[in-house]
This record gives C-alpha cells, sequence and structure tokens, in this order.
C-alpha cells in the first residue's frame, strides 16, 4: 500500500534521448513536488503543484516539464537529455502547499544518462 | 550558499549510546523544521518536526532541539540501534506562502553493534 510511488526505479538512457517519470500519491494531499538530489547529495526542489496549478519553478532547464492530470499525479518529462541530468529524482506530496505540514516522499528514480 | 548546513558528513557511535547530529541554518525566516531519515535506494522518511516556538519536541528515542539565537537545531537518538544507521536529513522553510524546504546535505550515522 504504498504512499508515494515513482515509475520507472532505475532510467538508463542515451544523451539527446526524451524520457518521463511518473508519480502517483495515493494520501489525497493537495500538493506535489519534484526534488533533484545530484552528485554532491543536495536534495532540490524543481517543482511544485497545488492542486494541478503549478506554484514552485526554481530556474529549471525548460528541457524539464512537470505535468499534473489531477492533483494525485505530477509526471516529469525531460527532453533533450544531457549527462548532467543524471541524479536521483524524488517525487513527493505534502496535505497543503505552505504551513507547517511534511512532506511525504517517493523511492526515487535514479537517472542514468551516457 | 547553503542555507541550512550539516557540517558533519559522517558519524558513527556504538549501539546503546546517543547519536547527535547538528545542523545549523543562515536564514531568519526558517521557522519550521524537520529531520528525514533515508535508506539506500529509498526516499527520505520523515522523523521528527519542531516549530520556532518551541525549543524541544520528542518522540520516543528522538529530540529535536532548536536553538534560536544560534540558528541550530540538533538531533538526538538515544539509545541508537543498528537500525538507525541511515542518512539524516535536516530541512527547513518559512511558515509562509509557497516556500519550498531546503534540505541540508545529510549526515550518514553507523550505528555499530
Amino acid at each position: 500500500d504504498t504512499a508515494v510511488s515513482q515509475t520507472p526505479k532505475y532510467l538508463v538512457t542515451q544523451m539527446g534521448n526524451d524520457k518521463s517519470i511518473k508519480c502517483e500519491q495515493n494520501l489525497g494531499h493537495d500538493t506535489m513536488y519534484w526534488y533533484k538530489q545530484d552528485s554532491k547529495k543536495f536534495l532540490k526542489i524543481m517543482f511544485s503543484y497545488n492542486n494541478k496549478e503549478l506554484i514552485i519553478n526554481e530556474t529549471v532547464p525548460n528541457r524539464f516539464s512537470p505535468k499534473s492530470p489531477d492533483k494525485a499525479h505530477l509526471n516529469l518529462h525531460i527532453n533533450s537529455l544531457e549527462l548532467g541530468d543524471s541524479a536521483v529524482y524524488f517525487c513527493a506530496s505534502s496535505p497543503r502547499a505552505s504551513g507547517y505540514n511534511e512532506q511525504f516522499f517517493g523511492p526515487g528514480t535514479r537517472l542514468t544518462v551516457l | 550558499d547553503q542555507q541550512v548546513k550539516q557540517n558533519s558528513p559522517s558519524l558513527s557511535v556504538q549501539e546503546g549510546r546517543i547519536s547527535i547530529l547538528n545542523c545549523d541554518y543562515t536564514n531568519s525566516m526558517f521557522d519550521y523544521f524537520l529531520w528525514y531519515k533515508k535508506y539506500p535506494a529509498e526516499g527520505p522518511t520523515f522523523l521528527i518536526s519542531i516549530s520556532s516556538i518551541k525549543d524541544k519536541n520528542e518522540d520516543g528515542r528522538f529530540t529535536v532541539f532548536l536553538n534560536k539565537s544560534a540558528k541550530h537545531l540538533s538531533l538526538h537518538i538515544v539509545p541508537s540501534q543498528p537500525g538507525d544507521s541511515a542518512v539524516y536529513f535536516c530541512a527547513a522553510n518559512p511558515n509562509s506562502g509557497n516556500t519550498p524546504l531546503v534540505f541540508g546535505k545529510g549526515t550518514r550515522l553507523s550505528v555499530i553493534a
């Protein structure tokens, strides 16, 4: 009974390809996020959606396009993949966008760009 | 510019002893702080939080202390158990607006049996 799930768990692809990562949460939360954990191990916010609306976009290249078909799903599409995109991508959700509330994370998707 | 700093990349503690993980922050607007625990190949799991109106929050073996004047918080685990071995992330955000959590770089705790 997974709360926040991501697919795929591992993704290996060539430079220049386009790929998508899917995320779903069954917690009934209003807000979802994408984080990137790079080789230096920092967890950095990329995007946040609240009730399907984009509320945070942290200067991520426009090759990254999030899509939220409904508030339980937040997918991440990446065009023209580059070597520097190799990282672990985490999806997360929280009950609301602001205030005192913790975020629940998915298991991560390890993306390797060759 | 790291707004949340965990200056110890790793820590080793004997089973049964106390583990103390430290975190410093620079943004005085932060007023909500969280600790997450992460096992390999899994996502971070929420552990404990504290708001700036408190200086201590306790949950079982885990206690978080907040020193606002020093912009410092710490996580105490006592007694430490081998299953506590993981990477611990400190995170913070202001309780206003849609401001994202800012994470530290993490401290890897190893509890030795």
